[in-house]
């Protein structure tokens, strides 16, 4: 298996842009997780997905931020328009059965907002 | 939600020596994973274990869900065990919280 793939690994924009981080979870899985890391406030969840469908999304920062997963093998993560503060790693994780199982990452999207 | 404690926050080894992580959390669980980031930034699970124990080579963990809180051991240390140590848990939402970790720094 090719584990969880995350694109672009890196991300150079300029403030006001539109960010689009994509994701493809292990095949199989049925929960999807989009997490962001800074040294501030560590590893943060923004949203999680169970068959798709979004399940929480209390820790999306504010109306920029949104997400989708139109099929079991698709998410994207949406920033628009990004700002210098949304600089961070996020990260893409799913698993087999939520809150059942080993929650596996992939590589993460290093975000750099000028 | 859940509040998840880890200790010490930092650490620094000899290489062979041995070591204890905590893991505190505030509620009861369904979940509880280890996780270790190495320098690179990689994110790998090493255990899934709401309670009871479990071991891979050097390392083991156990969960006393009763009690709250959760240990990693880490057993003859390597300098490739550097890195950060996270626990993350998860009541009955499902959704996995981390903790702030804790930074490892094992030396040759």
């Amino acid at each position: 298996d090719a584990g969880v793939i995350q694109s672009p690994r890196h991300e150079v924009t300029e403030m006001g842009q539109e960010v689009t981080l994509r994701c493809k979870p292990i095949s199989g899985h049925n929960s999807l997780f989009w997490y962001r890391q800074t040294m501030m406030r560590g590893l943060e969840l923004l949203i999680y997905f169970n068959n798709n469908v979004p399940i929480d999304d209390s820790g999306m920062p504010e109306d920029r931020f949104s997400a989708k997963m139109p099929n079991a093998s698709f998410s994207t993560l949406k920033i628009q328009p990004s700002e210098p503060r949304d600089s961070a790693v996020y990260f893409c994780a799913s698993s087999g059965i939520i809150g059942n199982e080993k929650l596996f990452f992939g590589s993460g999207t290093q975000l750099s907002v000028l | 939600g859940i509040q998840v404690e880890q200790s010490p926050p930092d650490l620094i080894l000899q290489e062979g020596a041995n070591s204890t992580l905590r893991c505190n959390f505030s509620d009861s669980v369904n979940n509880l994973q280890w996780f270790h980031q190495n320098p690179w930034g990689q994110l790998i699970n090493l255990f899934y274990i709401p309670s009871g124990t479990k071991q891979n080579g050097r390392l083991s963990a156990t969960t006393v869900a009763t009690e709250r809180y959760s240990l990693l051991y880490i057993s003859s240390s390597q300098t490739t065990d550097s890195g950060v140590y996270f626990c993350a848990v998860a009541g009955s939402q499902g959704n996995l919280i981390f903790g702030k970790g804790t930074k490892l720094s094992v030396k040759p």
